[in-house]
């Protein structure tokens, strides 16, 4: 398996603009998280999913962002509009049951800036 | 929220000597895993430990766990510049969350030839 695929690897956007950020997971997996990196505040979880389903979007910082998962393979991240605190990596990652036994396997990111 | 503390948060060494970050935890959880972060990657999983184990190892990774002082150390000995990343601890809320992973701020590690 190639691994999660994060797109795309860069974004550069103005700010008001509408940003998709798109993730496809491991194959199998049923868990699928998205998580935000920046150097004031760490990684925090935005919102994770499981079989399709959101499950805790407490994370999500305010109703500009969005996420979906419409099926087994495919999530999408949405920031509409987009704001210059919004800049950061954003992270995808995926498990197999969860990660109270097993690990997450993370996508190489999204660095997203908004000017 | 976060539930992980690393600490120290940078770390700079010589190559042949041991590294030990630590990492510091709030509530109760099921497991506590490791993980890497090489400049501009995303992060990969070292170890995983759970709450009864008390220390593992892998290759030349060690870690314990104390849960009566909810706190973690991970030792990389004999480190090699290839080790130079960020280090993140990571822990399993057994509440409101579930089932995902919680990260701390990372301690940086620069092991230098």
């Amino acid at each position: 398996d190639a691994g999660v695929i994060q797109s795309p690897r860069h974004e550069v956007t103005e700010m008001g603009q509408e940003v998709t950020l798109r993730c496809k997971p491991i194959s199998g997996h049923d868990y699928l998280f998205w998580y935000r990196q920046t150097m004031m505040r760490g990684l925090e979880l935005l919102i994770y999913f499981n079989n399709n389903v959101p499950i805790d979007d407490s994370g999500m910082p305010e109703d500009r962002f969005s996420a979906k998962m419409p099926n087994a393979s495919f999530s999408t991240l949405k920031i509409q509009p987009s704001e210059p605190r919004d800049s950061a990596v954003y992270f995808c990652a995926s498990s197999l049951g969860g990660t109270v036994d097993t690990e997450a396997f993370f996508g190489q990111g999204t660095r997203l800036t908004v000017v | 929220s976060q539930q992980g503390e690393e600490d120290p948060q940078a770390l700079s060494i010589q190559e042949g000597e041991n590294a030990t970050m630590n990492c510091s935890y709030k509530t109760s959880i099921n497991n506590l895993q490791w993980y890497r972060q090489n400049s501009g990657r995303g992060l990969v999983h070292l170890i995983l430990i759970r709450s009864n184990e008390r220390e593992k190892h892998s290759g030349r990774l060690r870690v314990t766990l104390d849960t009566s002082k909810k706190s973690s150390s991970l030792l990389i000995t004999a480190s090699r510049a290839a080790d130079t990343a960020s280090y993140f601890c990571a822990t399993d809320e057994l509440a409101n969350s579930g089932y995902a992973l919680n990260f701390g701020k990372g301690t940086s590690l620069l092991v230098t030839p």
